[in-house]
C-alpha cells in the first residue's frame, strides 16, 4: 500500500525568502510523483512531475522538486517567493498496483507575508 | 476555452434530498475521476472512469452513483444526502495511464455541496 506524508500543514515565509515543502511517500513500486498548486476556491492544477530520469525537476511559477529514492522524499522549493504563491500545495504519488491510483497528501498551506 | 468544467459551482440542499453535479471535459482524454475534498482540505478518490466503464470504486456509499454517457463526460448523482456528504467535490480527467505517458490529471473548478 502506499502513502504519501507532507510533514508540514502550514509553512508561513515572508515575501521573497525561500521556500520548501516537504513530502515523503511509502510504496513497494516504482512510483510517479507530483505537485499540485490549489489557489483558493479554485481546482487543482500541475506545478511539476517526476515520472524518470534527472530526480532534479522544474516546473512552473519557479518552482522546482527534487526526487530521493533512498529517502522516498520529493520535496518542493522556490527560492525566492512572491504573495501570489500563497496557496494550499498538493504531493501527489501514482503507481500500477492493481489499476492506475494516485494518492494525495494532506496538503500544505502556504501563506506569504509582506 | 475551459478544459474541464463542472455545473454547479454551488449546491445548498437539505438532507434526504437527491442531487447530481455534472461534469463535462474537452480535453479528449479517455479518463476521468471523481473526488471528494473535505472541510480540511484532504483529497480522496471516490470513482475513476475509463472510456465510459467504472475502473476505480473506492469505499464510497452506494448513496453516490456515478454516470459516464460517453468518454467526455462524468456525473455524479447522489442519493438520500446527508450532513456528512457536506464537501467540494472536483471533477479530473487525464489520458489513458496505460496508453500515455503523461500521467497527470487535469482538475475542473469544484462544486461546493453543503447539506443542511
Amino acid at each position: 500500500a502506499q502513502s504519501v506524508t507532507q510533514l508540514d500543514s502550514q509553512v508561513p515565509v515572508f515575501e521573497e525568502a525561500p521556500v520548501e515543502l516537504r513530502c515523503n511517500y511509502s510504496s513497494s513500486v516504482s512510483v510517479y510523483l507530483f505537485w499540485y498548486v490549489q489557489y483558493p476556491n479554485q481546482g487543482l492544477q500541475l506545478l511539476l512531475k517526476y515520472l524518470s530520469g534527472s530526480t532534479l525537476v522544474k516546473g512552473i511559477n519557479g518552482f522546482e522538486a527534487e526526487f530521493n529514492k533512498s529517502q522516498t522524499s520529493f520535496h518542493l522549493r522556490k527560492p525566492s517567493v512572491h504573495i501570489s504563491d500563497t496557496a494550499e500545495y498538493f504531493c501527489a504519488v501514482s503507481e500500477w498496483g492493481g489499476g492506475f491510483k494516485t494518492i494525495f497528501g494532506a496538503g500544505t498551506r502556504l501563506f506569504v507575508k509582506a | 476555452d475551459t478544459a474541464v468544467s463542472q455545473t454547479p459551482k454551488y449546491l445548498v440542499t437539505q438532507m434526504g434530498n437527491d442531487k447530481s453535479i455534472k461534469c463535462e471535459q474537452n480535453l479528449g482524454h479517455d479518463t476521468m475521476y471523481w473526488y471528494k475534498q473535505d472541510s480540511k482540505k484532504f483529497l480522496k478518490i471516490m470513482f475513476s472512469y475509463n472510456n465510459k466503464e467504472l475502473i476505480i470504486n473506492e469505499t464510497v456509499p452506494n448513496r453516490f452513483s456515478p454516470k459516464s454517457p460517453d468518454k467526455a463526460h462524468l456525473n455524479l448523482h447522489i442519493n438520500s444526502l446527508e450532513l456528512g456528504d457536506s464537501a467540494v467535490y472536483f471533477c479530473a480527467s487525464s489520458q489513458d495511464p496505460a496508453s500515455s505517458q503523461e500521467y497527470e490529471q487535469y482538475f475542473g473548478p469544484g462544486t461546493r455541496l453543503t447539506v443542511t
